[in-house]
């Protein structure tokens, strides 16, 4: 069975940093392309960023372009977001998923429970 | 960036309902579209990828349609399990956008 299980959320003051971490079970990371998507509460779905599986191929919405990082680890099964100069704005549940295919279509086949961000002074 | 319209944005039905949403993309997208289905407190789950290929396990009922710009996802007889809100995706270009979605909820 596929698991994601997301963790690193919490409170932040704006233009600090977070880095949230996502361990994969169930399946070979290396087999797969993986995303971030958030939700901002009560809120529609984001698209964040995407990476191939081998972590050669890394898009990113135009809102988190130059400040957030996606990278992965695949010999430990460990997805990353390194978010830096945060802003409230940001201030979401942030999922990992994983994408149907190695190549990062973007499609989340399998989603985490999710790790909440809150940007606040 | 490619932008996705559904509708509507609430859906009133009863059980046993055809229920059909509609999503828009501004731009052409093919048939690299997929459908969300989200509960409350929950994760999304990929009911559809491709525009109409169900996802292993999803029933039957649920069905995708469309190529372009213009989608639907149907319910043909809506179960309770099935009120939720439901996403429209498009995985076309490097920026892949979301539907607002479309609540669907006991008439």
């Amino acid at each position: 069975e596929v698991q994601l299980v997301e963790s690193g959320g919490g409170l932040v003051q704006p233009g600090r940093s977070l880095r949230l971490s996502c361990v994969a079970s169930g399946f070979s990371l290396e087999d797969s392309a993986m995303l971030w998507v958030r939700q901002v509460p009560e809120k529609g779905l984001e698209w964040v960023a995407s990476i191939s599986w081998n972590g050669g191929g890394i898009a990113y919405a135009d809102f988190v372009k130059g400040r957030f990082t996606i990278s992965r680890d695949n010999a430990k099964n460990f997805l990353f977001l390194q978010m830096n100069n945060l802003r409230a704005e940001d201030t979401a549940l942030y999922y990992c998923a994983k994408d149907r295919y190695s190549d990062y279509s973007g499609l989340g086949e399998e989603w985490g429970q999710g790790t909440l961000v809150t940007v606040s002074s | 960036d490619i932008q996705m319209t559904q509708s509507p944005s609430i859906l009133s039905a009863s059980v046993g309902d055809r229920v059909t949403i509609t999503c828009r993309a501004s731009q052409s997208i093919s048939s690299w579209l997929a459908w969300y289905q989200q509960k409350p407190g929950k994760a999304p789950k990929l009911l559809i990828f491709k525009a109409s290929t169900l996802k292993r396990g999803v029933p039957s009922r649920f069905s995708g349609s469309g190529s372009g710009t213009e989608f639907t996802l149907t319910i043909s007889s809506l179960q309770p399990d099935d009120f939720a809100t439901y996403y429209c995706q498009q995985y076309n270009s490097y920026s892949r956008t979301f539907g607002q979605g479309t609540k669907v909820e006991i008439k």
